[in-house]
């Protein structure tokens, strides 16, 4: 079953502006992930943030993640073409630790 | 290159034959999951071992569906009598031991049922 939810599901943006997606999520959770898929290709990992731990950077990312609303944002600045991906986020549920993800979404930049 | 190889790339089977899919994972994987994924869709959770133990098995996983990972180094899953409904990518991913670590996933195995 499911864990998360993006939103939007679908997102496009001009190359140069920014892209921001959603994540809710049911549980209490130890971490949460997000991942970067290239059609046909397996889920390549972005960033983890930690269920203490509010904001991060990576590069161009930046994640946030709001416990009290079971929630986190990805922001990626300054976008490219090559950017254009599905976009998931997971969660390692505190109690056992497993792995779920959302449906994801689908980012679109156009040059 | 994350180190996770999925054997075969692609599986075309007919209704009702079995069908064994193999993950390669590298050592320092302790952990290793299996996740199921359609078109449009997020990877839907299997299955997850710690070493040779099984952990976790998805409720909607039905009985034909089974999961190994005999030595706690490579996974096979089978799925028996298939069913076009299993037509799907199988994803493998590694995992170091703690749950504060990322998942390496393979290129995944696609999976059509005729």
């Amino acid at each position: 079953s499911q864990q998360g939810e993006e939103d939007p599901q679908a997102l496009s943006i001009q190359e140069g502006e920014n892209a921001t997606m959603n994540c809710s999520y049911k549980t209490s959770i130890n971490n949460l992930q997000w991942y970067r898929q290239n059609s046909g290709r397996g889920l390549v990992h972005l960033i983890l943030i930690r269920s203490n731990e509010r904001e991060k950077h990576s590069g161009r990312l930046r994640v946030t993640l709001d416990t009290s609303k079971k929630s986190s944002s990805l922001l990626i600045t300054a976008s490219r073409a090559a950017d254009t991906a599905s976009y998931f986020c997971a969660t390692a549920d505190y109690n056992n630790n497993d792995m779920r993800f959302g449906a994801g979404t689908r980012l679109t930049v156009k040059p | 290159d994350t180190g996770v190889s999925q054997n075969p790339r692609h599986k075309i089977t007919k209704r009702g034959q079995n069908v064994t899919f193999r993950c390669d994972p590298i050592s320092e994987h302790n952990r290793l999951y299996w996740y199921r994924q359609t078109l449009g869709q997020g990877p839907e959770f299997l299955t997850y071992f710690q070493n040779e133990a099984q952990l976790e098995k998805s409720r909607l996983l039905s009985d034909r569906f089974s999961a190994e990972r005999p030595k706690g180094s490579f996974s096979t899953l089978e799925i028996q009598r298939t069913e076009q409904g299993d037509s799907a990518m199988y994803l493998c991913a590694g995992q170091e031991s703690s749950y504060n670590s990322p998942l390496h996933f393979g290129n995944g195995t696609r999976l059509t049922v005729t």
